[in-house]
């Protein structure tokens, strides 16, 4: 099974601020690779797929960068709606999916 | 709009089975296929399997392999997640997500509680 390792667990940062988490896979997944944003008593969102692609509606702050094995979610500016959990998730072995262990963005 | 609407919160005992269901709107049901993934409270997320909505052809985790059945009504646009023999670590939030090569959409939730 692909295990995927989301650093860092917490990111305590100020709105405004550059955010950058990092996302890094057990073996080579490609571009198989996508991000989901998670607040308190919602379901996941995706936010990007293809390792770099943005999903429909995301604003252009969010970026993902990354092939293989290392990848990074990078938010350009936070905005005060945007600290939340964010994951990781592969699907290098689709249908089957891993998602890393989460990173919490707070201020 | 593409919508996913899951069941309602249950309280199960021990050793008991739960049916979640997930209804679909919004898109073509037979189309794309659905995922189901699992949350413990705080905790993060896990995979369960998938269902094609077109053929039913399915794939589980292994995990859950002799646990988890998934099922699905084309005529009700509605997938369906059956767990058995329950202990207290299957509660957790139970997502159903539509799989647009990736979980595109999902629904609100099913927050499954075991205890006696």
């Amino acid at each position: 099974e692909i295990v995927l390792a989301q650093s860092p667990a917490t990111l305590s940062l100020s709105p405004g601020e550059r955010a950058t988490l990092s996302c890094r896979a057990s073996q080579s997944v490609g571009s198989y690779l996508a991000w989901y944003q998670q607040k308190p008593g919602q379901a996941p969102r995706l936010l990007i797929y293809d390792a770099s692609k943005r999903a429909s509606g995301i604003p252009a702050r969010f970026s993902g960068s990354g092939s293989g094995t290392d990848f990074t979610l990078t938010i350009s500016s936070l905005e005060p709606e945007d600290f939340a959990v964010y994951y990781c998730q592969q699907r290098f072995n689709w249908p089957a999916l891993t998602f890393g262990g989460g990173t919490r963005v707070e201020i | 709009q593409v919508q996913l609407e899951q069941s309602g919160a249950e309280v199960i005992k021990p050793g008991a089975s739960v049916r979640v269901s997930c209804k679909a709107s919004g898109y073509s049901f037979r189309d794309y296929a659905i995922h189901w993934i699992r949350q413990a409270p705080g905790q993060g997320l896990e995979w369960m399997g998938w269902i094609n909505g077109g053929t039913g052809n399915t794939k589980y985790s292994q995990k859950f392999q002799d646990r988890v059945t998934l099922t699905r009504d084309t005529s009700a646009s509605t997938a369906y997640m059956d767990l058995s023999s329950l202990t207290s670590e299957d509660t957790a939030y139970y997502f159903c997500a539509r799989d647009r090569n990736w979980p595109d959409s999902w629904g609100q939730g099913t927050l499954v509680t075991v205890s006696s």
